[in-house]
């Protein structure tokens, strides 16, 4: 079944504490990307990756970081994280970056920094 | 980045009833897409339009392309409970970095 998976769903840390949320696609896609969602501010890109080593930033990037060593994998490091980083994060995979593929979502991941 | 105001931003119906939801732009897109998300999941593609004017159908859902690519529209009939969720548009221009509007929130009840 071709889809998205980003781990964990759901994590409560604690301010300053470093993490990771993973990502992996099956779909040999070229595109990934990482997107938060907010309520009344719907989803912003953090980062994205056109291909393996590429990568570059979206409309939020600032107390993040992302990886691209391997085609399937994209993780979504917080080094410091804050409470302002508290929300929904999707990671999120395409064909190729070009206009008009269907992108794949995750199912999401709840953060929450206290 | 390109800006897509959708509207409007909450919409509380009945069963059976039709509505219309917008996304617009000042920008033109080489293509635009819609997608739902249901209460803790990822959004999931409706449909994708790229030639101005087109008409897509989707059973009781109609979306619509502007003629000058820089606006669409979703129109559901006799809407179902089902048919509650998020739906966003999604507008791709020069550059391959897609941009989301805010979503129409939708509530269906029975």
């Amino acid at each position: 079944e071709a889809q998205v998976t980003q781990n964990p769903r759901y994590l409560i840390t604690v301010t300053g504490k470093k993490l990771t949320v993973t990502c992996s696609q099956n779909m040999n896609h070229e595109y990934m990307s990482w997107y938060r969602q907010d309520p009344g501010l719907g989803l912003r890109q953090i980062y994205y990756s056109m291909n393996v080593e590429v990568t570059d930033k979206g409309d939020v990037p600032e107390g993040y970081k992302v990886s691209r060593k391997e085609k399937r994998n994209f993780p979504l490091i917080l080094e410091s994280p804050s409470p302002n980083q508290t929300s929904l994060y999707f990671c999120a995979s395409s064909l190729t970056g070009g206009p008009g593929n269907t992108i794949y979502f995750g199912e999401g991941s709840w953060l929450t920094v206290v | 980045t390109q800006l897509l105001e959708q509207s409007p931003q909450f919409l509380s119906i009945q069963e059976g009833e039709n509505l219309t939801v917008y996304c617009n732009s000042s920008s033109v897109f080489s293509s635009l897409q819609w997608y739902r998300q249901e209460p803790g999941e990822g959004p999931v593609l409706l449909v994708t339009v790229v030639t101005g004017g087109e008409v897509k159908k989707l059973k009781r859902l109609t979306f619509q392309f502007g003629d000058a690519r820089k606006d669409s529209s979703l129109h559901i009939t006799a809407a179902q409970p089902g048919d509650t969720g998020l739906y966003l548009c999604a507008g791709s221009g020069g550059s391959y970095i897609p941009t989301f509007g805010r979503g129409t929130s939708l509530i269906v009840h029975p």
